[in-house]
């Protein structure tokens, strides 16, 4: 049972444009949200994270933001580089240590 | 410092040997983690050490044993491995409570595991 799905295996973004990747969720009891970037044989980035108590969080050019009632939150990542070119997993925890991982979206961006 | 460090990044091992992961950090870090990643797979937690003390143990089979000797080594220690256990081994760490950022994992590069 994947509690959290990221349905978009792959996007194409050209450079300069907005990339919105998605992540939804089903157990309700996660509370805090994470996005990581990760680059072959490496291990995961931190990128950005929020907790339910917010609906937005922005670290320069990149915005999370979160719908509890949709059980959905999504990464804009403006204006999208070439060097945002990655897999982008979202992650969710329920008020423990334990972090339950999306399966991933790889984002291509071009020139 | 701001560096989540682990030795070695490939390991490549027989199913009769005995070998050890090691992960190092210097941030002052309260927990720290263990996970597993398999090709186009999401990251899957093992364990998890709080302040020390294991918090968490994912079912995981006993030929993988960790050990915290302190808040900035955590190592495991792998015996009687399966080929099926290759994968990419990641080791994270995350800030103290008081920070309000302790459920935020920083990870390491990972060791890359092959079982022969």
């Amino acid at each position: 049972d994947q509690q959290v799905k990221q349905n978009s295996p792959s996007l194409s973004v050209q450079e300069g444009r907005i990339s919105i990747l998605n992540c939804d969720y089903t157990n309700s009891m996660f509370d805090y949200f994470l996005w990581y970037k990760k680059y072959p044989a490496e291990g995961p980035t931190f990128l950005i994270s929020i907790s339910s108590i917010k609906d937005k969080n922005e670290d320069g050019r990149f915005t999370v933001f979160l719908n509890k009632s949709a059980k959905h939150l999504s990464l804009h990542i403006v204006p999208s580089q070439p060097g945002d070119s990655a897999v982008y997993f979202c992650a969710a925890s329920a008020g423990t240590d334990k972090l339950i991982f999306g399966t991933g979206t790889r984002l291509q961006v071009f020139p | 410092d701001t560096e989540v460090t682990q030795t070695p990044k490939h390991l490549v091992m027989g199913m009769t040997n005995k070998k050890s992961l090691k992960c190092e950090q210097h941030m002052g870090h309260r927990a720290m983690y263990w996970y597993k990643q398999k090709a186009k797979k999401p990251p899957e937690l093992m364990f998890v050490y709080s302040y020390e003390k294991l918090s968490i143990n994912e079912s995981v089979p006993s030929r993988f044993s960790p050990e915290c000797p302190n808040s900035s080594l955590l190592n495991l220690h792998l015996h009687a491995l399966q080929p099926e256990d290759s994968a990419l081994y990641l080791c994270a760490s995350s800030p103290p409570r008081k920070t309000g950022r302790d459920t935020e994992a920083f990870f390491g590069q990972g060791t890359r595991l092959t079982v022969v």
